[in-house]
This record gives C-alpha cells, structure tokens and sequence, in this order.
C-alpha cells in the first residue's frame, strides 16, 4: 500500500482479556517498528524487527506483550490480560531498512482503550 | 540517560507569521534529526530530517538549524497556517541504532 496501515483503528476491550494488533508496512520496508504513545506523551519505543528477527525487543513494558513479524512483512503485537494502563495508542512504522538515516514513516495508530 | 527534551509545550503565533520550535538533546553520539508533525487523532508524519555533517537544511516552507555545540534543534515554519497546528516532535538517532529517541512534544497553536 501507499503508507504504513493498522487495524483496528480502535478498540476497546475489557480488563484481562487479549488483543491482537495489525501492521502492514510499506511494501518493500525491510524494518519495522512498534511505538506506544500514551496520551499528551512522546513515542515510547516497543521493538524492531528486520525482516522476520525482532533484535530488540528492550522496550517491551512486561512479558504481557508480544510481538511476530511473518513472511517480512505483516506485523502483530499482541497483549495479554490486558490492563488498564495499557490504555495508549500503538504505532506501527516501516523504513526502507534499519541503518541510521533511514526515514521512518508511522501508521495512523491503534487507540486502544481497557476498561 | 539518553533524552531529546522540548524548551516550550505550547506555542501561539498568529497566522501569516513565522514559528519557531526547539528541541534540545543530550546525546552527543546523535548524528541523525527528524522532525514529526502529529494531528490529532493522527500518526506522527514526517516532516524533515537532517544529519550531524549539517547545520541547515530547508524544505518546503519549513528549515531545521542544528546546533551540535549546544546541542540544539530547532525547525522554523515560515507564514504559519491554520494547518500548520498540531504536535511537533523531535527525534534522534545514532549511527549504530536504529532507534528513534523522541522527545515530549510542543503543540503549536495557530491564531487566525
């Protein structure tokens, strides 16, 4: 596709229980990443994947959260049990490749509400 | 640790005049500088970059200055719109990291 693309755009869901988020990059982007922004925050960086390997998966919050990569391409993050203060929006972004100086290009966000 | 900070949250200007948003950081190593639009609702979009071997770059109504002594990023909006309002954010990166490290935000604000 043209941009980076996620889904859902929205979702609530109730304390405890799991969800799947989706992101399809850039076609042709080998790297892809997942960000958290809580609401009025800055981008909280989650993890990377090149191609299929997530090398870094440092800012993952708690072993609640996880995260696959198949075929080079599509992405899911998944949560756990979820809790109230996973509350946030999810953002998906791709670049052409990993290096430095690579743009970096973000998805409209998964707004994610537990209740 | 390493951190990219904002000096203003808010920022009014009126409509047809130039805006000027800083950003500060702390990492010396950084050698890569993007900024991002944010609107609400919105994903951050990207809207000029620099690298360290540079002190000015400009782009379409818009120019960002590096300082590398202060170490200071600032981006310049020339004849600011009302569609220029939104969530600026900084970010940086080193030559060994993929990692964008962001900074808070200021929200511009547009008077008409």
């Amino acid at each position: 596709g043209a941009g980076v693309s996620q889904s859902p755009s929205n979702k609530v869901t109730e304390k405890g229980k799991d969800v799947e988020l989706r992101c399809d990059p850039i076609s042709g982007h080998t790297a892809l990443y997942w960000y958290r922004q809580s609401l009025g925050q800055g981008l909280e960086f989650l993890i990377y994947f090149q191609g299929n390997s997530a090398p870094d998966k440092s800012g993952l919050p708690s072993d609640r959260f996880s995260a696959e990569r198949t075929g080079g391409s599509v992405s899911t993050l998944t949560i756990q049990r979820t809790q109230q203060e996973d509350s946030a929006v999810y953002l998906c972004a791709s670049s052409l490749s990993g290096g430095n100086g690579n743009t970096i290009y973000f998805g409209e966000g998964s707004w994610l509400t537990v209740v | 640790g390493e951190s990219v900070g904002l000096h203003l949250p808010t920022l009014s200007v009126q409509e047809g005049d130039n805006s000027i948003i800083n950003c500060a950081y702390s990492n010396s190593a950084s050698d890569y500088f993007i900024w991002y639009k944010q609107e609400s609702g919105k994903g951050p979009q990207f809207i000029i970059d620099i690298r360290s071997n540079m002190d000015k770059r400009q782009g379409q109504r818009v120019t960002v200055l590096l300082n590398k002594t202060v170490k200071h990023l600032s981006l310049q909006i020339a004849a600011t719109q009302p569609g220029d309002s939104a969530v600026y954010f900084c970010a940086e990166n080193t030559d060994s990291s993929y990692k964008l490290i962001f900074g808070s935000g200021t929200r511009l604000l547009v008077r008409p």
